[in-house]
C-alpha cells in the first residue's frame, strides 16, 4: 500500500504570507494526486487535481506542483478564510489520503 | 446543482449491522464512480470503498480495514449508492461521506455512525 506523509502537521502563518504544504508518497504516484481543503464542521472540498490543475471556482491563490514522490500545495498570499486542514490524496495505486496539515493564522 | 445526501447513520452496538445510503442528483449518476470516505472524530480522512460504473462491471474496491465486512452497491435507476456495514467495530465510529467522480469533486455532508455498547 502507498503511504502519504504530509508535513508539517501544523502550520501557523500570517495573513499575506506565501505558504507551502508538502506531501510525500512512499512510491512514485505519477502525478495522480489531488488536494482537498476541509474547514471545521464541513465536508472536504477539491482544490487541485492531477497535481497542478485548479478546480473550477477555486481561488488562483492556490497552486500545486510536484512529480514522482514529492508534491506541494502553495498558497500565494494567505487569507483568513484559508484556515482549514489540507489533505493530499493519491489514486495511482489504491486510494490513500495523507494525514493532513492544519493551517492556522498567526 | 449537484447534490449528494447521505442518510441512515445512527447508534449501533458492536457486531451489529447498519446500511447507509446516499441520494445523488444534478449529474449523470450512471457515468460516475462512487465512493465512501470516512472521518473518525478528530481524525483525518480515510477512503473506505469505491464502485465503478456498469461498463466497468460495477467493480468494487475496499480498504483493508473494512474488507469482508462492508459492501458497497449502487442502483443507477434510483441514483443511489449504499454501504452495508456488518460486524461493526467501535473503530468504525465516524462521519461517513459519499463522494462522486474522479477527481472527487462532489461530496455530501455526511452521516454519523456511532458504534458503542
Amino acid at each position: 500500500d502507498i503511504q502519504m506523509t504530509q508535513s508539517p502537521s501544523l502550520l501557523s502563518a500570517s495573513v499575506g504570507d506565501r505558504v507551502t504544504l508538502n506531501c510525500k508518497a512512499s512510491q512514485n504516484i505519477n502525478k495522480n494526486l489531488e488536494w482537498y481543503q476541509q474547514k471545521l464542521g464541513e465536508a472536504p472540498k477539491l482544490l487541485i487535481y492531477y497535481t497542478n490543475n485548479l478546480q473550477t471556482g477555486i481561488s488562483s491563490r492556490f497552486s500545486g506542483s510536484g512529480s514522482g514522490t514529492d508534491y506541494t500545495l502553495t498558497i500565494s498570499s494567505l487569507q483568513p478564510e484559508d484556515v482549514a486542514t489540507y489533505y493530499c490524496y493519491q489514486y495511482n495505486s489504491g486510494f490513500t489520503f495523507g494525514s493532513g496539515t492544519k493551517l492556522e493564522i498567526k | 446543482a449537484v447534490q449528494l445526501v447521505e442518510s441512515g447513520g445512527g447508534l449501533v452496538q458492536p457486531k451489529e449491522s447498519l446500511k447507509i445510503s446516499c441520494a445523488a442528483s444534478g449529474f449523470t449518476f450512471s457515468n460516475a464512480a462512487m465512493y465512501w470516505v470516512r472521518q473518525a472524530p478528530g481524525k483525518g480522512l480515510e477512503w473506505v470503498a469505491r464502485i465503478r460504473t456498469k461498463p466497468n462491471n460495477y467493480a468494487t474496491y475496499y480498504a483493508d480495514s473494512v474488507k469482508g465486512r462492508f459492501t458497497i452497491s449502487r442502483d443507477d435507476s434510483k441514483s443511489m449508492v449504499y454501504l452495508q456495514m456488518d460486524n461493526l467495530k467501535t473503530e468504525d465510529t465516524a462521519m461517513y461521506y459519499c463522494t462522486a467522480g474522479q477527481p472527487l469533486a462532489y461530496w455530501g455532508q455526511g452521516t454519523l455512525v456511532t458504534v458503542s455498547s
